[in-house]
């Protein structure tokens, strides 16, 4: 299984940003999709995920009602969009996924295969 | 939202000599149904995204050296690198996967003395 991630992003503050995770050579539906960030000097911090099969999201309290997590299921892809971009969200931004599917967890695992990162920045 | 806290938030070991890395939850991730602790560990390398190395405390991934092991349950978990390698030079964090939000701890640097 692979997760590829969309390239680099630079945005104005007050914008929006919108990142995608394909998932290649492996079930998509039925895993969860998380969201991870990691910004310079800071260490890893959860955003959200989605588990497509079930449209079933769940967010970090830190970034509800600014974060929607999506999935196109025909492209085998998820999405992160994040509203209202300030200098603070400048960060690389990770789509990982746990080992076992939600019928076995219910996305209660590590998350053992992550993309490269998407790198967000912020700036006037 | 359950506080992952590490410890120490980096040290510096001498090539060969053992790594030991703390992590404190705020509450209990062990599980009552499975007797299971929901805790990882993960090493990341700059530039890399992070890489699983245990789950449910103290199951190591295939692939991972067995110079790292885990250990602990309930609220106080340990990684031991038992003979560091140059190799294993990165910012390591454990993770908690109990209750959502997922949180993890800040990291722990790891260097070469």
């Amino acid at each position: 299984v692979e997760l590829v991630q969309s390239g680099a992003e630079v945005k104005k503050p007050g914008s929006s940003v919108k990142v995608s995770c394909k998932t290649l050579r492996g079930t998509f539906n039925t895993f969860a999709t998380n969201w991870v960030r990691l910004a310079p000097g800071q260490g890893l911090e959860w955003m959200g995920s989605i588990v497509p099969f079930f449209r079933t999201t769940s967010y970090a309290p830190k970034f509800q009602g600014r974060v929607t997590i999506t999935a196109d299921e025909s492209a085998y892809t998820a999405y992160l969009e994040l509203n209202n971009l300030r200098s603070e969200d400048t960060a690389l931004y990770f789509c990982a996924r746990p080992r076992t599917d939600y019928y076995d967890s219910r996305g209660h695992d590590a998350l053992d295969v992550w993309g490269l990162g998407t790198m967000v920045t912020v700036s006037p | 939202d359950i506080v992952m806290t590490q410890s120490p938030d980096s040290l510096a070991v001498s090539l060969g000599e053992r790594a030991t890395i703390n992590c404190k939850s705020s509450q209990s991730i062990l599980s009552g149904a499975n007797n299971k602790n929901f805790l990882a560990w993960y090493q990341q390398k700059p530039g890399h995204p992070p890489k699983l190395l245990i789950s449910w405390a103290s199951s190591r991934e295939s692939g991972v050296p067995d110079r790292f092991s885990g250990s602990g349950s309930g609220t106080d978990f340990t990684l031991t690198i038992s003979s560091l390698q140059a190799e294993d030079v990165a910012v390591y964090y454990c993770q908690q996967y109990y209750a959502t939000p997922w949180t993890f701890g800040q990291g722990t640097k790891v260097e070469i003395k």
